[in-house]
């Protein structure tokens, strides 16, 4: 069985601070990690995944995320908030071949403060 | 644009109906993941068809039911509606059932049950 566990359901940050958003996974195998962006009304926008080419991943519009198998985290940062961050943001994992789909997490809603 | 598409866009219809969602796939892609969004449950794994083969259950109702085609679309049934089956419905579509793979989500179909 795999699981997301995302810390804070709500996230609130200045533009032009740093964001940081916490995702911890469970899963008996080596997982596949991803992160998705989701903006109101609209559907899932993938930011990046781990795969395990690279523990540090770099994703779109300047996120990154670091995948620390001991800790069981994937946590999701951007140096410099943008207004245009504001938004839904999901972490979620696959393993075990890929048929069962992705588990999310609950999600954490950015906010940006001006 | 992901280039997965779903009709329709939105759905109202009242308890003990039957409705269809429709999914259609991004160019070349033989995977169709469905998903249900909702406020108390999150976003849940549905069901996963492949090459036009069910590949794996989530959690999905009995009254429940999905196919893909020959042409690869795919689509939801969903039949004796309650209120609580309101909700956003998100297909994705991938290469492949692999883990890694990226999913490629559609605009979502909100239906409303009244």
């Amino acid at each position: 069985a795999q699981s997301v566990t995302q810390l804070g359901s709500h996230v609130s940050v200045s533009e032009g601070a740093l964001v940081l958003l916490r995702c911890n996974y469970s899963s008996s195998v080596p997982p596949y990690l991803f992160w998705y962006v989701q903006y109101p009304n609209q559907g899932l926008q993938l930011l990046l995944k781990y795969t395990s080419a690279a523990t540090l991943v770099k994703g779109i519009n300047g996120f990154e995320a670091e995948f620390k198998k001991s800790e069981t985290s994937f946590h999701l940062t951007k140096p410099s908030a943008h207004m245009s961050d504001a938004a839904e943001y999901f972490c979620a994992v696959s393993s075990g071949g890929g048929a069962d789909g992705l588990t999310f997490g609950k999600g954490t809603h950015l906010i940006i403060q001006p | 644009d992901s280039g997965v598409t779903q009709t329709p866009k939105h759905l109202i219809t009242a308890t003990g109906q039957r409705v269809t969602l429709r999914c259609s796939p991004r160019s070349g892609d033989l995977s169709v993941y469905w998903y249900q969004q909702s406020l108390d449950q999150g976003l849940q794994f549905l069901i996963h068809y492949y090459n036009g083969e069910e590949r794996a259950k989530g959690n999905i109702l009995e009254r429940f039911s999905a196919q893909q085609f020959p042409d690869l679309h795919s689509e939801l049934n969903l039949s004796s509606l309650e209120l609580g089956d309101s909700a956003l419905y998100f297909c994705a579509s991938s290469l492949s059932p692999f883990s890694g793979n990226e999913q490629f989500f559609g605009p979502g179909t909100r239906l409303t049950v009244l």
